[in-house]
């Protein structure tokens, strides 16, 4: 058990749909990260957030957005879903906004797909 | 940019032989860390082993061994006495010190032990 807790751990949902997928991070974990694991792109980074701020971005599209929280918790917004949204989006999570080793904490993944 | 390259698809290992997974890498950073995931297919990730670039000894975690050679660039991960619960899909990856989290990941390896 990473420590880390995403949920809903698996999400069915159609074309048009929003969905909201939520994580806590560790606790003391100041950065949360979100990655999309799609059988065609592999694992992309979404995007970073660090104490509540946006840290870095990546592949992330415009239908999509993120948020951290006061309480440090993330919550991941994705809009008129598409079937090719349809992968497992990870959160992670780390103390600092360099980790010391590098080492990421990953939740156990919510599952999305889309009809 | 970075660049994560894992050419084996997947591959088969008797149960308490060692395997070798390869990984390069490309990148222009000079300070960067790689890293090994192992996916089982509950879906989880979970962090194998690190090596940062200026770490002059390979990392070794229990049975976990990062054979690093800076100048190839590569970072092949080899797994002594393999077990059947290595079973598993296996990623390496790779972030720069300017972007700590923001990782690249390869395609995978998918490991199958047999008895």
């Amino acid at each position: 058990d990473s420590g880390v807790t995403q949920t809903p751990k698996h999400l069915i949902t159609a074309t048009g749909q929003r969905v909201t997928l939520r994580c806590s991070p560790r606790s003391g974990d100041l950065s949360v990260y979100w990655y999309q694991q799609s059988l065609d792109q592999g694992l992309q980074f979404l995007i970073q957030y660090y104490n509540g701020e946006e840290r870095a971005k990546g592949n992330i599209l415009e239908r999509f957005s993120a948020q951290q929280f006061p309480d440090l918790h993330s919550e991941l917004n994705l809009s008129s879903l598409e079937l090719g949204d349809s992968a497992l989006y990870f959160c992670a999570s780390t103390e600092g906004g360099v980790p010391a080793t590098g080492e990421l904490f990953f939740g156990e993944g919510s599952r999305l797909t889309v009809l | 940019a970075q660049k994560i390259t894992q050419t084996q698809p997947g591959m088969f290992v008797q149960e308490k032989e060692a395997v070798t997974l390869d990984c390069t890498y490309d990148t222009s950073d000079q300070s960067y860390g790689l890293f090994w995931y192992k996916q089982p297919s509950s879906g989880e990730m979970i962090f194998l082993i690190y090596q940062g670039s200026y770490d002059e000894q390979n990392a070794t975690e229990g049975r976990y061994s990062l054979n690093f050679q800076k100048a190839r660039k590569s970072a092949n991960l080899v797994i002594s006495a393999s077990q059947l619960g290595d079973s598993a899909m296996y990623f390496c990856a790779m972030t720069g010190a300017d972007s700590w989290g923001k990782f690249q990941f390869g395609a995978g390896t998918q490991v199958v032990v047999t008895p």
